[in-house]
């Protein structure tokens, strides 16, 4: 079945600091990929995403590419702000085709703090 | 414009006791879920629900019941409330399936089962 598994954390960086936040799948069929983000007593929100290899998604100095050849989708930032401290979700999706549902599959999350 | 609303957002119960969790979206969303999460976990598919009157069951269904008698609305049911549901739960919408649209989420409703 499809999976997604994420680097384990917690993460702890100082602001400026680069961030990775390793994340592999396996799926059957071509997946899309995204990031999602939860801060601190919210609910998840979409990050970042990327429908087909090689494609690289981007927002808010958030940057990941969708790489088949190594089934990943690593997280990266040149410089982290106490802001980004958050838990990062790594999710694909796989298209069955017609009406099919595509459920999103989660990684278990990785908590990312930023100290000043 | 409120997004996806969740109530309500704690709820401690007993062992056997019932609930329901009302998620209501102002989007005009097709696709509704419900997700748990437990830590170390991340995000698990309880029901979901591809448009108004269906309902189809995710990863770990056991234990929950859904209704999406309207278009905006999706309800979670507990009938006997057990421990090991003691969780966070998360409804979200989607305009379009998962694989090709963004989903929306609403901000949690924290569940104690004692």
């Amino acid at each position: 079945g499809d999976s997604v598994t994420q680097m384990e954390g917690p993460v702890t960086l100082s602001e400026e600091a680069f961030l990775t936040i390793n994340c592999t799948y396996t799926a059957t069929g071509y997946p899309s990929l995204f990031w999602y983000v939860q801060y601190p007593g919210e609910g998840l929100q979409l990050l970042l995403k990327a429908t087909k290899a090689d494609d690289k998604g981007s927002n808010k100095g958030f940057e990941a590419t969708y790489r088949k050849e190594t089934t990943s989708f690593h997280l990266e930032k040149g410089s982290v702000q106490v802001s980004d401290s958050a838990v990062y979700f790594c999710a694909l999706s796989v298209y069955a085709g017609g009406t099919s549902y595509g459920k999103l599959t989660f990684g278990q999350g990785t908590i990312l703090t930023v100290h000043p | 414009n409120a997004g996806v609303t969740q109530t309500p957002k704690f709820r401690v119960l007993k062992t056997g006791q019932s609930m329901t969790l009302l998620c209501a979206q102002d989007m005009n969303h097709e696709y509704m879920y419900w997700y748990r999460q437990d830590p170390g976990m991340g995000l698990r598919l309880i029901h979901y629900s591809v448009g108004e009157g269906t309902t189809a069951k995710g990863e770990v269904p056991d234990g929950y019941n859904v209704s999406r008698l309207k278009k905006q609305n999706f309800l979670l049911g507990l009938e006997s409330a057990a421990p090991s549901q003691t969780s966070v739960y998360f409804c979200a919408s989607s305009l379009q399936g998962g694989s090709t649209g963004e989903l929306f989420f609403g901000e949690g409703s924290r569940l104690t089962v004692l």
